[in-house]
């Protein structure tokens, strides 16, 4: 079974810049998860769809950042424009359902360096 | 909000030795799990434990949900160990978790 996956691996962008990022989570998956990761803490939920509609969005900053899972499968997280603090780790988590006890599989993050 | 707070926030071991890493919250979950981020970055469910105890190999977690902590043993480390140790909580219906800061363990050969 393939994993989630992410990318690009690392992007290096200055500030103000726009960024793109792409998930495709497991197959028949329908909840899927966008973290942000700062150096040297937890990843911090930014939103949770379920197939492709929002459950929760309470922690995404919408007036820079912005999430669509068109056809309820992949996903793309993008920033307009970038800030020096958006720099972290962005990870992408997939699960089959909604339940506390399923399982979250995360992929490999893509690394964002905002100069 | 749910407060989550790991201790202790670096260990440093030998390979064979012992440890336990702590998470305690500040209100009552339905959901506590404990992952494993490797130094490449990989996040890997480890245990999904919000009460009882749980064993896989050489690691176990025990979580007293009365007192609102959690505990992860892991028994003669390794190297392949090391890494980031984080316990994730949740407190509703949903699967939304919220993870702690994690502890980092340093495996020495």
């Amino acid at each position: 079974e393939a994993g989630v996956a992410q990318s690009p691996r690392y992007k290096i962008i200055e500030k103000r810049q726009s960024v793109a990022f792409w998930c495709n989570p497991i197959s028949g998956h329908a909840t899927l998860y966008w973290y942000q990761q700062i150096l040297g803490q937890g990843p911090k939920l930014l939103i949770q769809f379920q197939n492709n509609g929002v459950v929760d969005d309470s922690q995404l900053p919408k007036d820079r950042f912005s999430a669509e899972r068109l056809k309820g499968v992949d996903s793309t997280l993008k920033i307009q424009p970038a800030k020096l603090e958006d720099s972290a780790v962005y990870l992408c988590a997939s699960n089959a359902g909604t339940s506390p006890t399923d399982t979250q599989y995360f992929g490999p993050g893509t690394r964002l360096t905002v100069l | 909000g749910i407060q989550v707070e790991q201790s202790p926030p670096d260990l440093i071991l030998q390979e064979g030795a012992n440890s336990t890493l702590r998470c305690n919250f500040s209100d009552s979950v339905n959901n506590l799990q404990w992952f494993h981020q490797n130094p490449w970055g990989q996040l890997i469910n480890l245990f999904y434990i919000p009460s009882g105890t749980k064993q896989n190999g050489r690691l176990s977690a025990t979580t007293v949900a009365t007192e609102r902590y959690s505990l992860l043993y892991i028994s003669s480390s390794q190297t392949t160990d090391s890494g980031v140790y984080f316990c994730a909580v949740g407190y509703s219906s949903a699967s939304k978790i919220i993870f702690g800061s994690g502890t980092r363990l340093s495996i020495r050969p």
